[in-house]
């Protein structure tokens, strides 16, 4: 069965600190996998879209890394601030016969000062 | 440039009612794609259009319907509500579609609560 899991379901950190979001994927065939930000009450926004050939995508402080072999992706988040507070979701893209995107459930970050 | 825009943001349904949701896509996106939101389920997609065709759908009911004019705007009907549509209902844009590998632009949403 073609599924997203993301890890953890909630994290609490300090302001300043590192952390990283964990996703592991049994999508296949996957033609990319991208990592989204979304903010309480919005629409998600786009941080990083990495295709299976690509090991890693930075945007700012927020750093994605994808290992194709063991279908798992991470999403680093360093020296964290109050607006990092949000659910981040892990999306990817199923290529087999029509197109699908699969989502994770998201892991919901509260940056504390 | 503007981007997505869903109207309305907020909604009160009663049960048996029916809704109509409305996006307008980024100007110049020709794809637009609809998506649940609910605590316990995540975002789960319900279906895309590509000039004016629906390319794509998830596994929904046939209560759940949309349609795409030919200036790309969209909407989504949902007939004989009931209280478990009560979700957040996300519409994303893009200029080719799912398969293009194009990033997918989301909107606020439309939170529909049903009573």
């Amino acid at each position: 069965k073609n599924q997203v899991e993301q890890s953890p379901q909630s994290l609490i950190i300090l302001e300043g600190k590192n952390c990283t979001l964990q996703c592991n994927y049994t999508v296949s065939p996957f033609s990319n996998l991208r990592w989204y930000k979304q903010d309480t009450g919005r629409g998600p926004v786009s941080l990083t879209i990495m295709t299976f050939s690509e090991n890693t995508k930075s945007n700012g402080r927020y750093t994605a890394t994808l290992d194709a072999d063991t279908k798992q992706s991470s999403l680093h988040i360093t020296a964290s601030q109050l607006s990092d507070s949000a659910s981040y979701i892990c999306v990817v893209l199923l290529t087999s016969g029509t197109y699908k995107y699969i989502f994770g459930t998201g892991t919901r970050l509260k940056v504390l000062a | 440039k503007a981007g997505v825009t869903q109207t309305p943001r907020y909604l009160i349904k009663t049960r048996g009612q029916q809704v109509t949701l409305s996006c307008s896509p980024i100007s110049g996106h020709r794809s637009v794609s609809w998506y649940q939101q609910t605590p316990g389920q995540g975002l789960q997609f319900l279906f895309e259009y590509f000039s004016e065709t629906q390319r794509n759908k998830g596994n929904f009911p046939g209560r759940f319907s949309g349609r795409q004019f030919s200036n790309s705007r969209s909407e989504m009907n949902v007939s004989t509500l009931e209280l478990g549509d009560s979700a957040l209902y996300l519409c994303a844009s893009s200029l080719s579609g799912t398969g293009s590998g194009n990033t997918i632009y989301f909107g606020e949403g439309s939170w529909l609560t049903v009573v």
